[in-house]
């Protein structure tokens, strides 16, 4: 089955810039969501279809996908950005959903 | 704006099964483009999709290979809600576990307020 592959954890200074990556073979064929997730919270959509921000989402997420990496960035990262992020694709092999492992992002 | 509510235990003993069940207010369980899913998180495993169940002209159900053998997702029209369950479990299957709705084009666009099952004699 399709694997997605995040680095465990991500560390910023405040008004840095953050950048958190999702491997998987030939991803760039796939349409890559982005999902943050904060404790005792459910997730929330920041991005979907690799690039698209939802409503109410800041413009400073960002993401993209080239080849066999998709990535969220986050620019002038704030403490209330401190969060597991998630990227999730449509597996269409297997009829599965993908999650990748998840990704701690820390505001130093 | 679409709120799912769910209910069920949030205690199991190993070898019984999980039933959880998410009501639907603001869409319908049978949309013809809207699929109703359930995802768990656990802090060893992160998110993980389970299975969904979606209408179009008939019931469909997709499951996760890992927990093919153990679970079924079942819709509701009368109540317009769906339903998880998940026989055999172990301390293994102890998470919080979400229902959500799948957009058409395969992101979760909304997610239930989750709960935690804990798997425990």
């Amino acid at each position: 089955s399709y694997v997605l592959t995040q680095p465990p954890s991500v560390s910023v200074a405040p008004g840095q810039t953050a950048r958190i990556t999702c491997g998987g073979n030939n991803i760039e064929t796939k349409s890559v969501h982005w999902y943050q997730q904060k404790p005792g919270q459910a997730p929330v959509l920041v991005v979907y279809d690799d690039s698209v921000r939802p409503s109410g989402i800041p413009e400073r997420f960002s993401g993209s996908n080239s080849a066999n990496t998709a990535t969220l960035t986050l620019s002038r990262v704030e403490a209330g950005d401190e969060a597991d992020y998630y990227c999730q694709v449509w597996d269409g092999i297997s009829d599965h959903q993908v999650f990748g492992g998840g990704t701690k992002l820390t505001v130093l | 704006q679409v709120q799912l509510q769910q209910s069920g235990p949030g205690l199991v003993k190993p070898s019984q099964t999980l039933s959880l069940t998410c009501a639907i207010s603001g869409d319908s369980v049978s949309s013809n483009s809207a699929v109703w899913t359930w995802i768990r998180h656990s802090p060893s495993r992160g998110l993980e999709w389970l299975g969904r169940t979606y209408y179009r002209s008939e019931w469909y159900n997709d499951y996760a290979v890992s927990v093919k053998s153990r679970i079924s997702i079942n819709p509701d029209t009368s109540k317009n809600q769906f339903s998880l369950h998940l026989n055999s479990v172990t301390p293994e299957d102890t998470a919080v576990y979400h229902c959500a709705r799948e957009s058409a084009s395969g992101w979760v666009d909304f997610w239930g307020q989750g709960t935690l099952v804990t798997v425990s004699s």
